[in-house]
């Protein structure tokens, strides 16, 4: 079966711009979960969709917005672009979302602000 | 609060054992899992342990102790392939959210 494919793989945006990232997961899956990847914070995460819904939020600013679709794509939002969002984005798929399911993580997409 | 702690950097010789240790202090705990991860690469699953005690598949072994806060992961016969990051996290179940140690670079060396 295919596995977590995300869109972009690069992208290299302005500051004060803002961008979309797209997640499509394993088919059947129902959770996404984003993660923000940087080399002194490593992975945190930024926010989780179940069946359309978030249900659960990281400690992100509101300029980090998320959405996820009827087929379960998923997209995130980051609005006025700061140096610091400058990371590897990854989304997570998983059956349900809980832990009895695993995880599997898509490549990610390399953001770079400049 | 929410803390995991493992290792930044170590190094091993290829056909050793390595272990990778984890301590964590989580409000919530639904099981740990363990992922490696290449650089410029997604992380890939290699363990995950709910119950005290030690999971093994193939080269890999992971452990857990629920009271101590405490898991390693075991890599025999190393090989130069498993030069990686490895990725110790928590789920907190009722978070539904994975929460990642800053990750333990691995090198082998022939």
């Amino acid at each position: 079966k295919a596995g977590v494919t995300q869109t972009p793989r690069y992208l290299i945006k302005t500051r004060g711009q803002q961008v979309t990232l797209s997640c499509s997961p394993i088919s059947g899956h129902r959770s996404v979960s984003w993660y923000q990847q940087t080399p002194g914070q490593g992975l945190q995460f930024l926010f989780e969709y179940f069946s359309e819904t978030q249900r659960n939020k990281g400690n992100f600013p509101g300029r980090f917005s998320g959405r996820q679709f009827s087929n379960s794509r998923s997209e995130m939002n980051v609005s006025t672009l700061e140096l610091g969002d400058s990371a590897l984005y990854l989304c997570a798929s998983s059956l349900t979302g809980d832990s009895s399911h695993g995880y599997t993580f898509g490549s990610g997409t390399r953001l770079t602000v400049v | 609060g929410q803390n995991i702690d493992q290792p930044t950097e170590m190094t091993a010789t290829e056909g050793a054992i390595v272990q990778i240790n984890c301590t964590y202090q989580t409000s919530g705990f639904n099981g740990l899992f363990w992922y490696q991860q290449h650089a410029g690469e997604a992380p890939t699953f290699l363990s995950y342990n709910v119950l005290d005690g030690l999971e093994e598949k193939g080269r890999f072994s992971s452990f857990l102790s629920r009271s101590k806060g405490y898991s390693y992961l075991l890599l025999k016969e190393l090989q130069m392939k498993d030069s990686a990051s490895y990725l110790c996290a928590v789920f907190s179940g009722g978070y539904n959210k994975l929460i990642f140690g800053a990750g333990t670079r691995l090198a082998v060396h022939p």
